[in-house]
């Protein structure tokens, strides 16, 4: 499975924009792009995902590199209860055998009042 | 609608005691998996059900672990001889269908703490 890297961690600043890097320079053409967040003492929730498009919903958006090889999640105004661990992900579009989640450490976002 | 439900919330046990813990999945979801998040480490993966395919077994860490999905909807994992590197948080998640651009659910998982 491709990996990803991200930073291990982040600070914001209330309602302000951040935005959670993500490499994947060995993404396959048919690897989704998905995020996840774990907040404290909860099980991880799905962000966002996308393939090779921009992409927005209500709780983020999704910049994707024109290569592919990097994307940005963007919280456009993070809020305290953004304080979470982001995580990325690449799955197989083709799903193949199992579509296990494999996640790495991610990144620890605080957001500062 | 009723999202991934897991129970116990909380369970405390001694060292060789076994272990079941339950998952009841989002109505419809035909996929399930087992998680496991360890103090202080990522998630790792444990099982997968699809359908009635035969289960993904591969993140299963010893033979002291099994799980089974009945009528393709609720499901016990069940550690053996339960060992104090077993405490963890056990997640439990499903999808509608396994593809790479599904979304799996998770449920709010099971605290195990092994004395």
């Amino acid at each position: 499975d491709a990996k990803t890297t991200q930073p291990n961690s982040m600070e914001s600043n209330e309602e302000e924009p951040v935005h959670l890097p993500c490499n994947h320079s060995t993404i396959s053409g048919t690897d989704y792009i998905h995020w996840y967040r774990q907040l404290p003492s909860q099980g991880p929730e799905y962000v966002i995902h996308g393939l090779t498009s921009n992409v927005n919903n209500r709780m983020a958006s999704l910049a994707i590199a024109e290569d592919r090889k990097s994307s940005t999640l963007i919280l456009h105004r993070a809020t305290l209860r953004d304080a979470a661990v982001y995580y990325c992900i690449l799955r197989d579009g083709y799903g193949g055998a199992t579509n296990k989640l494999i996640f790495g450490t991610g990144t620890l976002l605080a957001v500062q009042p | 609608g009723a999202g991934v439900s897991q129970s116990p919330s909380n369970k405390v046990t001694e060292k060789g005691k076994d272990v079941e813990l339950r998952c009841d999945p989002i109505s419809g979801h035909t996929a399930l998996y087992w998680y496991r998040q360890s103090l202080g480490q990522g998630l790792e993966f444990l099982i997968y059900f699809q359908g009635n395919s035969a289960p993904d077994k591969s993140g299963l860490p010893s033979d002291r672990f099994s799980a089974e999905r009945t009528g393709g909807s609720v499901s016990t994992l069940t550690i053996q001889r339960t060992q104090q590197e077993d405490s963890a948080v056990y997640l439990c998640a499903s999808s509608l269908a396994p593809r790479g651009a599904d979304t799996q659910y998770f449920g709010p998982g099971t605290r195990l703490t092994v004395l």
